[in-house]
């Protein structure tokens, strides 16, 4: 099984900050990674696909990159509705897994 | 409008069944794979099952961890997806969330539904 690992765990930022998530796959997955956004009791929203493919509707502060196994979420400039829990996703190869997460917090 | 509805979740004695239902709208029901994917309470999240589109003959893909326990079926008359889970554990115990596919193949989930709790508990 492929596994993903996020970092960090937990993030504490303000508004207006410049944030990065990272997530690392234990073997190669090419470009096949996305990336959710959960708040508390919902369901997880799509914001990017194929590592680097921003989901139709959602904020061009939001960016992906990367490729092979190193891939990394940025919001260029956070906003009060991006306090959430982030888990990224690889969809190269069954069983399809996530990455533990990361909780954005208030600073 | 995208939409799914997921249905049929509720508490459950350990090695107990229950089957869960997603209905979809505003799409092509048979031109999608399907996922169900969970959420144990404070956890994070993981995928459970797939069932790939018409084209692919709705075969299947499971987590080992569900293997041989849960079966992930469709019923294109009543445009419906399926979860039954059968021998559950108290290790079963989340939210079951139904996700659509994208259509480019291979694809990230798109679309979620509101999720269904699941409690296996004595």
């Amino acid at each position: 099984d492929i596994q993903m690992t996020q970092s960090p765990s937990t993030l504490s930022a303000s508004v207006g900050d410049r944030v990065t998530i990272t997530c690392r796959a234990s073997q190669s997955i090419s470009s096949w990674l996305a990336w959710y956004e959960q708040k508390p009791g919902k369901a997880p929203k799509l914001l990017i696909y194929k590592a680097s493919s921003l989901e139709s509707g959602v904020p061009s502060r939001f960016s992906g990159s990367g490729s092979g196994t190193e891939f990394t979420l940025t919001i260029s400039s956070l906003q009060p509705d991006d306090f959430a829990t982030y888990y990224c996703q690889q969809y190269h190869s069954y069983p399809l897994t996530f990455g533990g997460g990361t909780k954005v917090e208030i600073k | 409008e995208v939409q799914l509805v997921e249905s049929g979740g509720g508490l459950v004695q350990p090695g107990g069944s229950l089957r869960l239902s997603c209905e979809p709208s505003g799409f092509t029901f048979s031109d999608h794979y399907m996922d169900w994917v969970r959420q144990a309470p404070g956890k994070g999240l993981e995928w459970v099952a797939r069932s790939r589109n018409e084209a692919n003959s709705y075969t299947t893909e499971y987590a080992a961890s569900v293997k041989g326990r849960f079966t992930i079926s469709r019923d294109a008359s009543k445009n419906s997806l399926y979860l039954q889970m059968n021998s559950l554990r108290t290790e079963d115990t989340a939210v079951y969330y139904c996700a659509r596919v994208s259509a480019a193949v291979p694809g990230a989930d798109d679309c979620w539904g509101q999720g269904t709790l699941v409690t296996v508990s004595s």
